[in-house]
């Protein structure tokens, strides 16, 4: 099961690009990597997944290096509304499981 | 977009008790997933299902727990005899079996609080 390694907590500014990476130093050939966001009280909300290289969505971009290890979440001009946990996980398509580590905190300030 | 449901959004029960937590997962979605967390700490895998059967649980599920599918809509989770650090937000989740989703991509319902006095 690869175990994933961010930081516990990120501060940012309105209107800046917030790049949260993300170590997963055993991820697997069948395993993707994932984001989630967490808002208190609520549960996790999916925001994008990758294999390799970059994906993107109208939320965020994902970059992931050719050797898998790592990956950076990308949130283009950050909002007060974007203060939340933010999850790197890895899926694993042959468990179809999620493991969710302590995640990034991040605090967005006007 | 169609969602997951949860009742009850918060149910405090004494020491000791049956709880039954429920779920309306996404009606074409093929996997379900329940997850905990205690209040400050991570999410916490409990079990998933598929195919009218457990596929992976972790070591909390224990004998303790159970879940069913009763019918062709809601997905149970049962916990007897409730201790208490049951206390938790319990979140259900489903996910399909399709290519046109990426295949980590879960929808969480809001919640069931259970506090366990």
């Amino acid at each position: 099961l690869a175990k994933t390694t961010q930081p516990i907590s990120m501060d940012s500014y309105e209107g800046q690009e917030v790049n949260i990476t993300c170590s997963h130093n055993n991820i697997a050939t069948n395993d993707y990597i994932t984001w989630y966001q967490q808002f208190p009280s609520q549960g996790p909300r999916f925001i994008i997944q990758g294999y390799k290289t970059k994906v993107t969505n109208e939320v965020a971009s994902l970059f992931i290096p050719a050797d898998r290890k790592s990956s950076t979440l990308s949130l283009p001009r950050v909002s007060l509304s974007d203060t939340a946990v933010y999850y790197c996980l890895v899926f694993d398509t042959g468990r179809r499981a999620l493991t969710f580590g302590s995640g990034t905190r991040l605090q967005v300030q006007p | 977009e169609p969602e997951v449901t949860q009742t009850p959004s918060h149910q405090v029960t004494q020491m000791g008790q049956e709880v039954i937590l429920r779920c309306v997962p996404i009606s074409n979605h093929l996997y379900f997933y329940w997850y905990r967390q205690i209040l400050g700490q991570k999410v916490e895998f409990l079990v998933s299902f598929y195919n009218n059967e457990i596929s992976e649980k972790s070591e909390i599920f224990d004998d303790q727990f159970s879940v069913e599918r009763p019918d062709g809509s809601n997905f149970t989770l049962k916990i007897r005899s409730t201790k208490l650090e049951d206390s938790a937000m319990y979140f259900c989740a489903s996910s399909e079996v399709t290519s046109g989703r990426a295949p980590g991509e879960l929808f969480f319902g809001e919640g069931s609080r259970l506090t366990v006095l």
